[in-house]
């Protein structure tokens, strides 16, 4: 089955320290992952996706299919990156997108 | 563009009453899911539409929970009978399908039900 796990509800920071917010899942094939972000008072929106390779607000996530994991990273940490994350799959091209628990990142000034 | 738009914001009901959420989701996109989200926890998904066929119902409880699509467009989740237990916040989101770069959901602001 399907499954995506983050075993951190709560992440706190100093703003300029590195960040990683962890991902891992269960799934048979090669999956399609995602970060979705909620800030404050706002929609959920997608941060980025591994199948980008793309890095948004200096977010970077690899995908290690070893591991299951599909960390999210950014080295210095800004106040404004304070909010809700969800890690995100979607198995096949056909296949429904399930979220995580989420990890609620507080960046201290 | 509004993006995906939901109404009500919120809702109050009496436990036993029936409630009715409603989405218009991206001129376009040809996806649409329905998700509940409790509180301090990620969405759970209970239903999705590939234009007007439901795709995916598996965690759709319908015994008192139904939903339509009509036309391919709009959609509205219903509840009845609704329990204590339905309070949360019910989530629409469309998308266009997949694309060379994965699929892209785009989340509207969310149904918050309570349930007295």
């Amino acid at each position: 089955a399907q499954r995506v796990t983050q075993p951190e509800k709560l992440l706190s920071v100093f703003k300029g320290a590195p960040v990683e917010l962890k991902c891992n899942y269960s799934y048979s094939g090669s999956p399609e992952l995602f970060w979705y972000v909620q800030y404050s008072r706002q929609r959920l929106q997608l941060l980025l996706r591994h199948i980008s390779r793309e890095s948004i607000k200096g977010f970077t996530a690899d995908l290690n299919k070893g591991e299951t994991s599909f960390h999210l990273k950014k080295p210095f940490a800004q106040e404004e990156d304070s909010a809700m994350y969800y890690c995100a799959l979607k198995g096949t091209s056909y296949d429904k997108v399930i979220f995580g628990p989420g990890t609620s990142l507080s960046v201290i000034p | 563009e509004a993006g995906v738009v939901q109404s009500p914001r919120y809702k109050i009901i009496e436990k036993k009453q029936p409630v009715a959420f409603w989405c218009n989701p991206i001129s376009g996109h040809n996806t649409l899911y329905w998700y509940r989200q409790n509180l301090g926890q990620g969405p759970e998904l209970l239903i999705r539409y590939e234009n007007e066929e439901a795709v995916d119902d598996s965690q759709l409880p319908k015994d008192r929970f139904s939903a339509e699509r009509l036309k391919g467009v709009d959609s509205t989740l219903k509840i009845q009978p609704a329990e204590l237990g339905d309070s949360a916040v019910y989530l629409c989101a469309s998308s266009s399908g997949l694309t060379l770069s994965g699929e892209k959901l785009f989340f509207g602001s969310g149904t918050q039900l309570s349930v007295l």
